[in-house]
């Protein structure tokens, strides 16, 4: 099976611009969750969607948003964006309605904000 | 809400040698207990992970022991090779039912010298 995929992987962005990354998860998985990975703040998690719904969230202010496509795959949105947005975005997913919560990770994106 | 706590924050060790690394959580209803390896330029890769009606998990070198009692869980890595310096994070969860949202320790960063 192909791992999780995302892209882009790397991006610059000025200050007020938005910005979309892309995750794919493993073919079958339904869940799949963001966190943002700072050297400050650590691994935080952002939010999890299941089945085209967004189920959790994370505490982060509403810049960040999110969506889930009929094929399991997400988009994450950040608008306005801050210097200190700038960070290694991962998403991760897993199947989502079974015991086995094992979450695989993809190898994440890099927004620099400038 | 939940808070993991992971230490030490550095360790180096010869090859060979055992390393330890240790988590507190706070949320008693956390039922599940990830431990994950990321190297540099890549997203987290899970390693071993142990769920709450069991007390320890061998995987090869790497073990991980539970103790719910006191809220606090361990990786220990035996005959450490060059190859396992990397940073290794704790987390917990309270499954797939709960949206799967993992909370993550701060990291440890593992050096083996040869």
């Amino acid at each position: 099976k192909a791992g999780v995929t995302q892209t882009p992987r790397y991006l610059i962005k000025t200050r007020g611009q938005q910005v979309t990354l892309s995750c794919s998860p493993i073919s079958g998985h339904r869940s799949v969750s963001w966190y943002q990975q700072t050297p400050g703040q650590g691994l935080q998690f952002l939010f999890e969607y299941f089945s085209e719904t967004q189920r959790n969230k994370g505490n982060f202010p509403g810049r960040f948003s999110g969506r889930q496509f009929s094929n399991s795959r997400s988009e994450m949105n950040v608008s306005t964006l801050e210097l200190g947005d700038s960070a290694l975005y991962l998403c991760a997913s897993t199947d989502g309605a079974r015991v086995e919560e094992t979450q695989y990770f993809g190898p994440g994106t890099r927004l620099l904000v400038l | 809400g939940e808070n993991v706590e992971q230490h030490p924050s550095t360790l180096s060790v010869q090859e060979g040698d055992s390393a330890v690394i240790k988590c507190t959580y706070s949320d008693s209803a956390s039922n599940y207990f990830p431990w994950y390896k990321q190297e540099l330029g890549k997203g987290p890769q899970l390693i071993i992970d142990i769920r709450s009606n069991v007390g320890e998990k061998k995987d090869q070198r790497i073990a991980v022991t539970l103790n719910k009692t006191a809220k606090h869980f361990s990786l220990h890595i035996t005959e450490t090779q060059p190859e396992d310096s990397a940073v290794y994070f704790c987390a917990a969860s309270k499954g797939a039912q709960a949206g799967t949202a993992l909370i993550f320790g701060k990291g440890t960063t593992l050096s083996v010298s040869s």
